[in-house]
Formats: C-alpha cells, structure tokens, sequence
C-alpha cells in the first residue's frame, strides 16, 4: 500500500525551528517529485515547496523562501522540510505529497495525513 | 488573495449538476494545465482530476474538468450528499509557483 506519514510538527516559539519528515512506502519513492503544502486553521491549502526525484530541482513559495529548506534522501525513502524563522502565520497543517506521474505540476495523487506545527509565544 | 480565483460557496440538490470555476491568467491557467482536489472536512486533500480534464483511477466520473484561455471549471453532475465538501483547483505558474485556489465549499441540500 501506498502511504506517506509526516512528522516532526509540535508548538515552537517565533523564530524557532523545526525539522519535519516524511517517510514513505509502496513505491519506488527516488522516481517521483515530491512536495509540502500548508493548510492554517479554518484556511485553503498553500503550496510550499517541491523537490525534484534527485533533488535537480527545487522551488519554494515567495512567503517561506530563504526560511525553509527542502530535502530528500532517496536511501532512506524520506522528503524534509526545515522550518527557520518561523512565524505565527506559518501555524499550519503540513502535508507531504507526491506528484502524480504524468500530471502537470500541482497534481499530487497521494498525501500524508498532515503534521501540525503551532506558532505561539 | 490568491491568484486563482474560486467562488467561495456553491450549492445543489442531490440529483443535480453543479459546477465550479477557477480564473486564473495568462501565466498560470492560460499556459499550463489545471488539477482539482477534493477535501472532505478533517481530511487529506483527494486529487480529482488532473491535466484539465483527466481522472485518476477510481474517480467516478460524476467529476469532469474542463479549462477555456485563463479559466477551468469542475463540474459534479448527480450530486450526492457524500460529495459535501471543499473544492480546489490548483496550476503551475510560470513565475515557479504552484497555485491554489481559494477554495469552494460546496453544500449539497
């Protein structure tokens, strides 16, 4: 079965860190581009950012570039999202997702149940 | 405000054919293709349809998209009460982002 399964979310501090993760399984995880979209409480979704199968290529949203960081390790089947600088407004839901094959950017066929990061002083 | 643009609500009675727009622009909608997710409440988002008009596997095809210059639209037809939920349309721009709409809840009466 296919599945994905964030974690590393918790409540931190403005301008703390965190670092969340993304393991999956039930595909050949090094053959796909993967992505992190946000959800904020009672909000739409917002694409954050997306990696490349070999991490070739890279793309961030205006609103978390220069703070967050996109990674994979093909090895041990992972995506990351470093989160720096954080902001009250990055309280979100975040999930990890993997591109459709075929599908135009922003067609993502399987996702995570999400992980909860919490801003707050 | 997000660039592509979703009304907010949309209604039906079960039974009936409702449709969902998505406008974008040239750099987005107008120059590449469309995608539709579905998010029931407390869950993940669903892809619906993919590539303007195609379907992934086990999708009823009581959904269909379609897309015309800078604007998509996702049509529901015999809507079902289990089909009450949040609607997004999302596309790459061509600035290297991809976009979401703001999303359609849609309420079924």
């Amino acid at each position: 079965e296919v599945q994905l399964a964030e974690s590393g979310g918790g409540l931190v501090k403005p301008g703390g860190s965190l670092r969340l993760a993304c393991e999956v399984s039930g595909f050949t995880f090094s053959t796909y581009n993967m992505n992190w979209v946000r959800q904020a409480p009672g909000k739409g979704l917002e694409w954050v950012s997306s990696i490349s199968s070999r991490s070739s290529y890279i793309y961030y949203a205006e609103s978390v570039k220069g703070r967050f960081t996109i990674s994979r390790d093909n090895a041990k089947k992972s995506v990351y999202l470093q989160l720096n600088s954080l902001r009250a407004e990055d309280t979100a839901v975040y999930y990890c997702a993997r591109d459709l094959r075929g599908a135009a950017a922003g067609g993502m066929d399987v996702w995570g149940k999400g992980s909860t990061v919490t801003v707050s002083s | 405000q997000s660039v592509l643009t979703q009304p907010p609500s949309a209604s039906g009675a079960p039974g009936q054919r409702v449709t969902i727009s998505c406008s974008g622009s040239s750099s987005n909608i107008g120059s590449n293709a469309v995608n539709w997710y579905q998010q029931l409440p407390g869950t993940a988002p669903k892809l619906l349809i993919y590539n303007n008009d195609q379907r992934p596997s086990g999708v009823p095809d009581r959904f269909s998209g379609s897309k015309s210059g800078t604007s998509a639209s996702l049509a529901i037809s015999g809507l079902q009460s289990e089909d009450e939920a949040d609607y997004y349309c999302a596309a790459w721009d061509d600035s290297l982002d991809v976009l979401f709409g703001g999303g359609t809840k849609l309420t079924v009466l």
